[in-house]
Formats: C-alpha cells, sequence, structure tokens
C-alpha cells in the first residue's frame, strides 16, 4: 500500500523558514517523479514543485522560484521542500505527491498524502 | 503559462442524475489531463488520467473525454457519495489545476 506522511507544517513569521519533509512507503520510491501541490484555505489546487525520479531535474511554480528548494533523498524514501522567505500568501495545506511515472513533464498525480498546514502569519 | 477554465463553479443536482463537467484549455494540450475528486476534508483523488483512462478502483459511473482544449468530465448517475469538488489538471507543459467544480446533492 502507498502510503505519503508529511511533516514539518506549522505557524511561521513572515520572512521565515520551514523545511517539510514526507516519507514514502509502499512503492519504489526512486522509480518516480514526486511533486508538491498546495490549497490555500478555502481555495483550490496550485501545484508548487516537481522532481524527477533521479533527483536530477526540479521544477517549480514562478510563485515559489527562487525561495523553495525541492529535493529527495531516494536512500531514506524522502522527499524534502525548503521554503525560505515566508509570505502570508504561502498559507496552505501542502500536499505531497507521488507521480505515476518518473518524470515530471507528462505526469500526474497518482496518489496524495493527508497534507501539513503551513501558516504564515506574525 | 497554460490557463484551465473549469465550468460550472457550483452544480447542484439529484440522486441518479447524469452531470457533466467541463474543463477548458487555454492552448491545446493533447489529451495531456486528469480528472481529480476531493472530499471535504480530504486529500484529492485520481478518477481520469490522460482524459479518459479510467482510474482503477475508480466507479464507472465517472467518464472523462475531451482533446485539445476541450474536456468533459460525467457521473453518469449521482451518487450520495459524490459529494466533493473536482478538479482538472493539464500536464501538457508544466501543470496547472482548473479553479474547480462543487458538487452539491439536492
Amino acid at each position: 500500500e502507498v502510503q505519503l506522511l508529511e511533516s514539518g507544517g506549522g505557524l511561521v513569521q513572515p520572512g521565515g523558514s520551514l523545511r517539510l519533509s514526507c516519507v514514502a512507503s509502499g512503492f519504489s520510491f526512486g522509480s518516480y517523479g514526486m511533486t508538491w501541490v498546495r490549497q490555500a484555505p478555502g481555495e483550490g489546487l496550485e501545484w508548487v514543485s516537481g522532481i524527477s525520479g533521479s533527483r536530477s531535474n526540479t521544477y517549480y511554480a514562478d510563485s515559489v522560484k527562487g525561495r523553495f528548494t525541492i529535493s529527495r533523498d531516494n536512500s531514506k524514501n524522502t522527499l524534502y521542500l525548503q521554503m525560505n522567505s515566508l509570505r502570508a500568501e504561502d498559507t496552505a495545506v501542502y500536499y505531497c505527491a507521488k507521480g505515476a511515472h518518473y518524470n515530471f513533464y507528462s505526469n500526474y498525480v497518482d496518489y496524495w498524502g493527508q497534507g501539513t498546514l503551513v501558516t504564515v502569519s506574525s | 503559462d497554460i490557463q484551465m477554465t473549469q465550468s460550472p463553479s457550483t452544480l447542484s443536482a439529484s440522486v441518479g442524475d447524469r452531470v457533466t463537467i467541463t474543463c477548458r484549455a487555454s492552448q491545446s494540450i493533447g489529451n495531456w489531463l486528469a480528472w481529480y475528486q476531493q472530499k471535504p476534508g480530504q486529500a484529492p483523488n485520481l478518477l481520469i488520467y490522460t482524459a479518459s483512462n479510467l482510474e482503477s478502483g475508480v466507479p464507472s459511473r465517472f467518464s472523462g473525454s475531451g482533446s485539445g482544449t476541450e474536456f468533459t468530465l460525467s457521473i453518469s448517475s449521482l451518487q450520495p457519495d459524490d459529494l466533493a469538488t473536482y478538479y482538472c489538471q493539464q500536464y501538457s507543459s508544466s501543470w496547472t489545476f482548473g479553479q474547480g467544480t462543487k458538487v452539491e446533492i439536492k
């Protein structure tokens, strides 16, 4: 059974940093692209960042480019999202999501984690 | 960037009704489109991929069609368990989600 368990969310002040983690199990982690998708309170889904199975290719939404960094440790079956210079508009539930294929492009999500809430507020 | 527009934003229908949701892309995306269902308080769940392929375990009352710029998600006979918000997502060029369609049961 595929499981994705996010952690690291919480309350942070504007300008602060957080690191989200997602521990995966139930599949060959390094063989699949992974993604972070967020959802602001009462709003729709927004793609944040993606990474290929080998870690060699990373992708970012314009809204987070230069502030967020996606990475993965295939030996630990773990996906990360380092979030710096956080803003109030980054407040959202952040979902870790498994791609159906190896690459980011031409890919879609076949499994989602339950999400971790990030609140940016003073 | 490719924009995805869903209609309607909210839909109210009775149990047993056929329901159709439309998703339009701002440029051609071939058939690189997925549909997700998000029930209240839960993470999204994959329904359809590559425009018309039903994900394993998804009830057969769900179906998808379309290509290019116009796509539809249909529910052949609406059930109480289908109360949810539905999102389309293009994966032709980066990723973009539609704004969602909330389905309510009359």
